[in-house]
C-alpha cells in the first residue's frame, strides 16, 4: 500500500542495548524527518534528511544515528538505549520542505 | 530563544460550542505556520496552513485560523465542535532554518 509506514508499532528494549526504527514512504518525497514525542513537550525534531545521504540535526539529536541510503527508507537507530528514550517516536515525510508532513502511525519505545 | 508557544494544555469544551485555540511564536520574520490534530493513537493530521496572503486560512473539518503579526499569533477556530473534535492539537512554524517546530499541544475534551 501507498503511504508511509513505520515499524515495529512497539518496542520494548533494555538500557545499553541498539535499537533501530524503521521508516518507509512510497512517494519519492524529497525530505524525511524523526520526531519523538513527549508528554509537555509535543513533538520535537531529531534528525531530517533533505534527500538521499543528506541527513542533519534538529532540536534533540543526542543518542541517536540515522542514515538515508535509499529515498524511501530512514531509519533511525538507537545506538545505547537509555531510560529518557522512552517516547513515542513519529516519522514524517514531505515532497518540499515548506509543504505538509505525512506521518506515520507511530513507534511506541520503552526503554527498561 | 526562538519558540512557539500554545498557553493552553487541555481545553474542555461542550459540544456544539465554539473553540479557540492559541499559538503565539516568537520567531523574527513571518515563518510558516501550520496546525495538526493528532487523533489518539495516530500520526498527526494537517488541519491548516499559512504561507501568506489572507490573514484568514480555511482548513479541513471546519477549521479557521487567523494569522495577526502584530500579536505573533496563529490562533485556530471552529464554531461549532463535534465530539469527534475530540483531539490533540500542535500548532508548527517553518522559521528561517527550515526546521519545522511544534508547540506543546493542546488537548480537546469534548463533553455532551
Amino acid at each position: 500500500d501507498a503511504g508511509i509506514t513505520q515499524s515495529p508499532r512497539y518496542k520494548i528494549t533494555e538500557t545499553g542495548r541498539q535499537v533501530t526504527l524503521m521508516c518507509h514512504q512510497t512517494w519519492s518525497h524529497s525530505y524525511m524527518f524523526w520526531y519523538r514525542q513527549d508528554l509537555g513537550h509535543g513533538l520535537r525534531l531529531i534528525y531530517y534528511s533533505a534527500a538521499a545521504d543528506i541527513t542533519d540535526k534538529g532540536e534533540v539529536p543526542d543518542g541517536y544515528v540515522v542514515s538515508r541510503s535509499k529515498t524511501e527508507n530512514f531509519p533511525l537507530t538507537l545506538e545505547s538505549a537509555t531510560r529518557s528514550q522512552t517516547s513515542v517516536y513519529f516519522c514524517a515525510s514531505s515532497p518540499h520542505i515548506n509543504e505538509k508532513l505525512f506521518f506515520g502511525s507511530g513507534t511506541q519505545l520503552s526503554v527498561l | 530563544a526562538q519558540s512557539v508557544t500554545q498557553p493552553d494544555i487541555h481545553i474542555t469544551v461542550s459540544e456544539g460550542a465554539s473553540l479557540e485555540l492559541r499559538c503565539n511564536y516568537s520567531y523574527g520574520a513571518t515563518p510558516y505556520l501550520f496546525w495538526y490534530v493528532q487523533s489518539p493513537g495516530q500520526g498527526l493530521q494537517l488541519l491548516l496552513k499559512y504561507f501568506s496572503g489572507d490573514t484568514l486560512v480555511q482548513g479541513i473539518k471546519g477549521f479557521e485560523a487567523e494569522f495577526k503579526r502584530s500579536q505573533s499569533s496563529f490562533n485556530l477556530r471552529k464554531p461549532s465542535v463535534h465530539w469527534s473534535d475530540a483531539a490533540e492539537y500542535f500548532c508548527a512554524v517553518i522559521p528561517n532554518d527550515y526546521k519545522l517546530s511544534f508547540g506543546a499541544g493542546t488537548t480537546v475534551t469534548v463533553r455532551a
